[in-house]
């Protein structure tokens, strides 16, 4: 079944210990992406990656890292986590980032992380 | 960057038919229009897409108009199990993977 996988999908730490949040994807999607979700704000960009080993910066990188060291994985990356990082976190793939097809984004099914 | 702009809310009953109307801020010649739903708790998946005048599938109707400032997502006959929000957003033509989501747009059907 194609499919976007986060883990864990729930998750309780506390300040300044770091935590990795992983994404998978088996569909041989060259875009993925890391969203944050928080009441009244919609969704909010992250980071994305358009290939192997590209990333850039999205609306609200602060305060996060990712890789993306092979095609079907993403990892997000809090070093330091601190409260406000507190939210629902998204990650989405598509075939290519831009038009002419293949831009339909699949979501994940979120990880609530609450940082104490 | 592009920028949506569309109602925050939206009431409807059920069997009626609902449309949500995007505003596009400097769509660009190639950039297509994408809308996505979202329940609780979940990811949000695909609607509809489409560049101009009109696309309909299984679930929905886009209308674009001719100049592209706007587009209209048009969801037949709602039911309780539509009520999620709602997610407009145009990209596509300037090579660059930042993809700017607006707030959407909260469609709560009543019986």
């Amino acid at each position: 079944e194609a499919q976007v996988t986060q883990n864990p999908r729930y998750l309780i730490t506390v300040t300044g210990k770091k935590l990795t949040v992983t994404c998978s994807q088996n569909m041989n999607h060259e875009y993925m992406s890391w969203y944050r979700q928080d009441p009244g704000l919609g969704l909010r960009q992250i980071y994305y990656s358009m290939n192997v080993e590209v990333t850039d910066k999205g609306d609200v990188p602060e305060g996060y890292k990712v890789s993306r060291k092979e095609k079907r994985n993403f990892p997000l990356i809090l070093e330091s986590p601190s409260p406000n990082q507190t939210s629902l976190y998204f990650c989405a793939s598509s075939l290519k980032a831009w038009a002419s097809g293949g831009t339909t984004q699949y979501f994940g099914p979120g990880t609530r992380l609450t940082v104490l | 960057l592009a920028k949506t702009t569309q109602p925050i809310s939206m009431d409807s009953y059920e069997g009626q038919e609902v449309n949500i109307t995007c505003s596009h801020n400097n769509i660009a010649t190639n950039d297509y229009i994408t809308w996505y739903q979202q329940f609780p708790s979940q990811g949000p998946r695909f609607i509809i897409q489409g560049y101009k005048t009109k696309v309909t599938n299984e679930v929905a109707s886009l209308f674009i108009p001719a100049d592209r400032k706007s587009s209209t997502l048009s969801l037949p006959r709602v039911s309780l199990s539509d009520t999620a929000v709602y997610y407009c957003l145009q990209h596509g033509s300037s090579n660059t993977g930042k993809l700017i989501f607006g707030q959407g747009t909260t469609l709560q059907v009543k019986p």
